[in-house]
């Protein structure tokens, strides 16, 4: 078993609609949870970065997190055509160790259709 | 803003050939990694370097080799390139106090 579980999709909605992405994860260590989005042909960008659970929010993104369930989620409002990417979870036990490597998911490709 | 840059964007080279990849990252981060990411395999750590001259093995060495002279500088180098070895390269690098990764643009590798 994986220890970051995420839907590769393909997943397309309308523009406009309310876009949710999810992560699961068994390690109960993980403890900072990040979301990168990557356009097509190019290098993951950072978007988000949490490290508790509930809720944060950044413009028409926020990110939600649920330790107990060990279950993560994107969720993006007003979806636009450029926000059509793959969208990366990454996940870690520790912020600040040396040495410390990130577990990313597979990604979930996203297609907002105009 | 963190910049990271690779060499190239498109590399193409014949089996046996060794090849190089170049990474640069102006923002004085400690910590520098390489991945390769395939369809439905996600990112997969290749080598990372926490100091200069200091390197670790991650989850997939084989076939690779790391050099890293400079703080900014962090080379992924294939001894004989072979055709498994077709990918998209992406380096990244962090500061050595918090875990958030800086990527670079990628060098998409295709080996004949």
């Amino acid at each position: 078993q994986k220890e970051v579980e995420q839907d590769p999709g393909p997943l397309s909605v309308p523009e406009g609609a309310i876009v949710s992405l999810n992560c699961t994860y068994s390690n109960s260590a993980f403890q900072y949870f990040m979301w990168y989005r990557q356009y097509s042909r190019k290098g993951p960008e950072l978007l988000m970065y949490t490290y508790s659970s509930g809720n944060k929010e950044d413009g028409r993104f926020t990110a939600q997190v649920d330790k107990s369930s060990k279950y993560i989620s994107l969720f993006i409002r007003d979806s636009q055509p450029s926000d059509s990417a793959t969208y990366l979870c990454a996940m870690s036990a520790y912020r600040d160790f040396g040495n410390e490597k990130l577990t990313f998911g597979t990604g979930t490709r996203l297609t907002i259709i105009p | 803003d963190v910049k990271v840059t690779q060499s190239s964007r498109y590399l193409v080279k014949r089996t046996g050939e060794k090849v190089f990849l170049e990474c640069v990252q102006d923002m004085d981060h400690e910590n520098m990694f390489w991945y390769r990411q395939d369809p439905g395999l996600g990112l997969r750590l290749i080598y990372f370097s926490y100091d200069v001259k200091m390197k670790e093995k991650g989850d997939i060495p084989e076939g690779y080799s790391v050099s890293r002279e400079k703080k900014e500088r962090f080379s992924l180098i294939l001894e004989s390139a072979s055709t498994n070895q077709t990918s998209m390269y992406l380096c990244a690098s962090r500061t050595g106090l918090y875990n958030e990764q800086f990527f670079g643009p990628g060098t998409r590798l295709t080996v004949l």
